[in-house]
C-alpha cells in the first residue's frame, strides 16, 4: 500500500519555464513533508520541506505548497534550469514515528 | 563531516550467495534507515533504528534480509541467500533527533547490488 504517491513518472519542461511536481498522500498522521532531488549514481539530497501548520514554504527558486484537506503537495521550480534535471522524490513523516516514507519519484528533464 | 558512508558502491554476486552491505552514519545522528530503490516502488523503507535499536522492520521483504547496528557508527544489511530479484540500489540514511523539531534525513551514495 503506497502511502505517498507520485503519479507522474516523468516531466519535461523548457528552460526558464515553471516545473510543477505533484505528490499525494493517504495517511492523515503525516505532519512533515520533504522533497529530495536525486542525480544518477548519487544518493538523494534534501531540497525543501514543509510542516503541516503551513501551506507554503519558499526557498529561492523552489516553493512547496501543501493542501491538507486534499492530502496533496506540490513543488514549484521557477525558473527551471537544465541543472534541475533529476529525479525528485516526495517524502512524508511525523514527529511520532520519525520514519520517512517516500514516493516513487518523478524524473524531471529541463530542456535547454 | 564526511556524510553517510556506504560500502561497497557496487556488488555483483551469484544467486544463493550471502551479501553484506555496510553503512557508517553521520556522527551524532540518532536514527539510521535502510532503503531500497526500485522502479516500481521508488524508495522503499526496509528498516530503521533509533539509538542502535531496531524500531520498525516491517519493510524487510523476507526472512532472507536482516539488519544489525552493533554500535552508533556502524550498521549492516545482510541478504542470505541472495536472489536475482534482490537486485536494486540500497541506500542508508541517518538523521538527528531534535525532540519536537522536524529534521531531514541524509543519504549515502548507495550500493548497487546485482545478483546474477
Amino acid at each position: 500500500d503506497q502511502q505517498v504517491k507520485q503519479n507522474s513518472p516523468s516531466l519535461s519542461v523548457q528552460e526558464g519555464r515553471i516545473s510543477i511536481l505533484n505528490c499525494d498522500y493517504t495517511n492523515s498522521m503525516f505532519d512533515y513533508f520533504l522533497w529530495y532531488k536525486k542525480y544518477p549514481a548519487e544518493g538523494p539530497t534534501f531540497l525543501i520541506s514543509i510542516s503541516s501548520i503551513k501551506d507554503k514554504n519558499e526557498d529561492g527558486r523552489f516553493t512547496v505548497f501543501l493542501n491538507k484537506s486534499a492530502k496533496h503537495l506540490s513543488l514549484h521550480i521557477v525558473p527551471s534550469q537544465p541543472g534541475d534535471s533529476a529525479v525528485y522524490f516526495c517524502a512524508a513523516s511525523s514527529l511520532g514515528t520519525y520514519k520517512y516514507i517516500f514516493g516513487t519519484g518523478t524524473r524531471l528533464k529541463v530542456l535547454a | 563531516d564526511a556524510g553517510v558512508i556506504q560500502s561497497p558502491r557496487h556488488e555483483v554476486t551469484e544467486m544463493g550467495q550471502e551479501v553484506t552491505l555496510r553503512c557508517k552514519p553521520i556522527s551524532g545522528h540518532d536514527y539510521l534507515f535502510w532503503y531500497r530503490q526500485t522502479m516500481m516502488r521508488g524508495l522503499e523503507l526496509l528498516i530503521y533504528f533509533n539509538n542502535n535499536v531496531p524500531i520498525d522492520d516491517s519493510g524487510m521483504p523476507e526472512d532472507r534480509f536482516s539488519a544489525k547496528m552493533p554500535n552508533a557508527s556502524f550498521s549492516t544489511l545482510k541478504i542470505q541467500p541472495s536472489e536475482p530479484r534482490d537486485s536494486a540500489v540500497y541506500f542508508c540514511a541517518s538523521s538527528r533527533d531534535r525532540g519536537r523539531e522536524y529534521t531531514e534525513a541524509f543519504f549515502g551514495q548507495g550500493t548497487r547490488l546485482t545478483v546474477v
